[in-house]
């Protein structure tokens, strides 16, 4: 069985705030982690890959793995209402050369 | 320009028709994979290849057809099988294929809707 947990939201943060999104997974031996970006009406970007557990950080976003939690998370810092979109979280599970992915956390920016 | 090119970006299927839709690439990648998503869902599996001439499926082929005769092209098929076709169609690949999955680029999907 393999499954990718999100919150649907939304989630609102004010302009300038941390943002804080999270997604489980049920695979406990997954070995690879995405975050996609995907704005309404187009196709997702990629944000973020992690393979470790703990932080990795790119400019205003940091990702966070905790393989023992099956638990990965991003960080958006002074979120921008350009940041306003739909997130995806997407895991490989063992043994399998495809990804599954969470159906997104909504986030709204407001100025 | 370097990337993943699907057409068309809207298509319209009418009972009983088969639609095809196109994905190209020209990044050398070897993995292609084809998902659909509905509104408020996530993405879905279709159908994915890792070399020319061999495809597996998704979680959800029934309905659907592909074919990979040249690395670049990965080609889907939504037949009149599929009875509920409306969705966002989405192509993507990957550089290479490998126990470690690599990251999935995404082309910039198909709108498809029944008449």
């Amino acid at each position: 069985q393999k499954e990718v947990e999100q919150n649907s939201g939304p989630l609102s943060v004010p302009e300038g705030a941390i943002a804080s999104l999270n997604c489980t997974y049920s695979d406990r031996g997954s070995q690879s982690f995405f975050w996609y970006r995907q704005y309404s009406g187009k196709s997702p970007e990629l944000i973020m890959s992690i393979y470790s557990n703990g932080d990795k950080e790119d400019g205003r976003f940091t990702a966070q793995l905790n393989k023992a939690s099956q638990y990965v998370s991003l960080l958006i810092r002074d979120s921008q209402p350009s940041d306003s979109a739909t997130y995806l979280c997407a895991v490989n599970p063992t043994g399998y050369s495809t990804l599954t992915f969470g159906k997104g956390t909504m986030l709204l920016v407001s100025p | 320009d370097g990337g993943i090119t699907q057409s068309p970006k809207y298509l319209f299927r009418k009972e009983g028709q088969n639609v095809t839709l196109s994905c190209e690439q020209n990044l050398n990648h070897d993995a292609m994979y084809w998902y659909r998503q509905d509104p408020g869902q996530g993405l879905r599996l279709i159908y994915y290849s890792q070399i020319v001439n061999d495809f597996q499926k998704g979680d959800i082929a029934e309905g659907y057809s592909v074919s990979r005769e040249k690395k670049e092209s990965f080609p889907l098929t939504v037949t009149s099988a599929q009875k509920n076709p409306t969705a966002f169609y989405l192509c993507a690949s990957t550089p290479r294929v490998a126990g470690h999955q690599e990251t999935q680029y995404f082309g910039p999907g198909t709108r498809l809707l029944v008449l």
